[in-house]
């Protein structure tokens, strides 16, 4: 089985900073995808980004980049120019390729960000 | 397509009562799934349905819950005999059939068992 785990339950970062969440994994697969979605207060959880594990390079959206370590089983998110909107719960997930498309995520790291 | 719908948004029951949700999926995804996430956790996978088939419970989805999807459209999810413990955020999701896709997912159902 597949375990996930943040071991942040809660960051602070002021606007306009770079701050980095953590994720390990535990797996024995070797084929598979790395997720982080952000949930807001009382809304939907949304994909941020992506990693396929059989790709070495790290994964970019626009403010927001990952850092894949997979022999370390390591997978974090660092957010470049935080905004205030970025206020949220992250949650890191992991999911095994050709598996349907069943999530396991982590507990969740609440970020606040501050003006 | 507004995305993926759940109602109730909010559901208060006493222990004992049965509660049914209901999950619209995003129009043509194949995949739909539920999830709950209790207080201060991640989401935990219940089930997940490709059209109207059921292809895989957890064993966090006891007999006293069910979920169908007739005709491969919109889902339930029934919970019978309600106890403190299923008070929780049921999650839906949607997704295509294929391999490397993102889920999208509702906005959930909140349950409080009192």
């Amino acid at each position: 089985a597949q375990t996930v785990t943040q071991s942040q339950p809660e960051m602070s970062v002021q606007e306009a900073e770079t701050v980095t969440l953590s994720c390990t994994y535990d797996t024995s697969e070797n084929n598979y995808y790395l997720f982080w979605y952000k949930q807001p207060p009382s809304r939907q959880m949304i994909l941020v980004i992506r990693q396929e594990a059989y790709k070495q390079q790290n994964a970019t959206e626009n403010r927001f980049s990952v850092n894949f370590q997979k022999a370390a089983k390591s997978f974090s998110l660092k957010i470049s120019d935080s905004q205030l909107g970025d206020t949220a719960m992250y949650f890191c997930a992991f999911m095994k390729r050709g598996y349907g498309n069943k999530l396991v995520f982590g507990a969740g790291t609440i970020l606040r960000v501050k003006s | 397509d507004t995305g993926v719908s759940q109602d109730p948004r909010h559901k208060i029951t006493k222990r004992g009562q049965n509660v049914t949700f209901r999950c619209d999926p995003i129009s043509e995804h194949n995949r739909l799934y539920w999830y709950r996430q209790t207080l201060g956790q991640g989401p935990e996978f219940l089930t997940y349905f490709q059209n109207e088939a059921q292809l895989e419970k957890s064993r966090l989805l006891s007999d006293r819950f069910s979920a169908e999807r007739p005709k491969g459209s919109f889902s339930t999810l029934e919970i019978q005999r309600t106890e403190q413990g299923d008070s929780a955020m049921y999650l839906c999701a949607s997704s295509p059939w294929t391999e490397n896709t993102e889920a999208f997912f509702g906005q959930g159902t909140r349950l409080t068992v009192v």
